[in-house]
């Protein structure tokens, strides 16, 4: 079974940058057929996709959150990053990495669903 | 973006009572959707996708159905297990991938 284990900081400073990796167990990112994903969940409120990679590095980022963030891959340690520049109070949240799962029979193109996830890590931005 | 609303928004309800979650998409999502259960203090759980397969694992007393902008989740009989938050997805489109605001299912 997949399993995914989220590591970093849980407390960065306004307008630094939030740094997170996700590290991959029973599944290896080099050559797999599987996009990656971020999702965060501020306290108290629903969840929200930040983006996408794929082994290859190529990724999907949320509009809205795509001048400030950055996401990697690094298949020789077999995790996956995200960086969030210029945190405000607002980026505070829960953090989930997970796996970007499809199915590709069953519709006219692939649906894609988060069908492995880790277990979250708090991160707060406060001075 | 495409918005997707979750109704109710907490709904209370007893051991063996069967019930119905929706969710209503801004537009179209013909068949792109996915339901999730979340406990508190815990990572989602995928429960079904593309509306209405089960995820490996998943009871059968989880089902879904909806095509469009609306959809349901519905489960049979609760148990005590099935108190949790449930939310929609949608990936109609990859720009972005958006989710409900959450349906809180109580005793």
């Amino acid at each position: 079974q997949v399993q995914l284990q989220e590591s970093g900081p849980g407390l960065v400073k306004p307008s630094e940058t939030l740094s997170l990796s996700c590290s991959v167990s029973n599944a290896s990112l080099a050559g797999s057929s599987y996009y990656w994903a971020w999702i965060r969940q501020p306290p108290g409120k629903g969840l929200e996709w930040i983006g996408s990679v794929y082994y290859s590095g190529s990724t999907y980022y949320n509009p809205s959150l795509k001048s400030r963030v950055t996401i990697s891959v690094d298949t020789s340690k077999n995790e996956f990053s995200l960086k969030v520049r210029s945190a405000t109070a607002a980026d505070t949240a829960v953090y989930y990495c997970a796996r970007v799962g499809s199915e590709r029979a069953l519709l006219s193109r692939p649906i894609f669903f988060f069908d492995f996830w880790g277990q979250g890590t708090l991160v707060t931005v406060s001075s | 973006d495409i918005q997707l609303i979750q109704s109710p928004s907490s709904l209370s309800a007893s051991v063996g009572d069967r019930v119905t979650l929706t969710c209503r998409a801004s537009q179209n999502i013909d068949t792109y959707l996915n339901w999730y259960q979340q406990l508190p203090g815990k990572a989602p759980k995928l429960l079904i996708y593309a509306v209405s397969f089960l995820q490996s694992g998943v009871p059968s007393r989880f089902s879904g159905s909806g095509s469009g902008t609306d959809f349901t989740l519905t489960i049979s009989s609760l148990q005590p297990e099935d108190f949790a938050t449930y939310y929609c997805q949608q990936n109609y489109t990859t720009s972005p991938w958006t989710f409900g605001q959450g349906t809180k299912l109580e005793i």
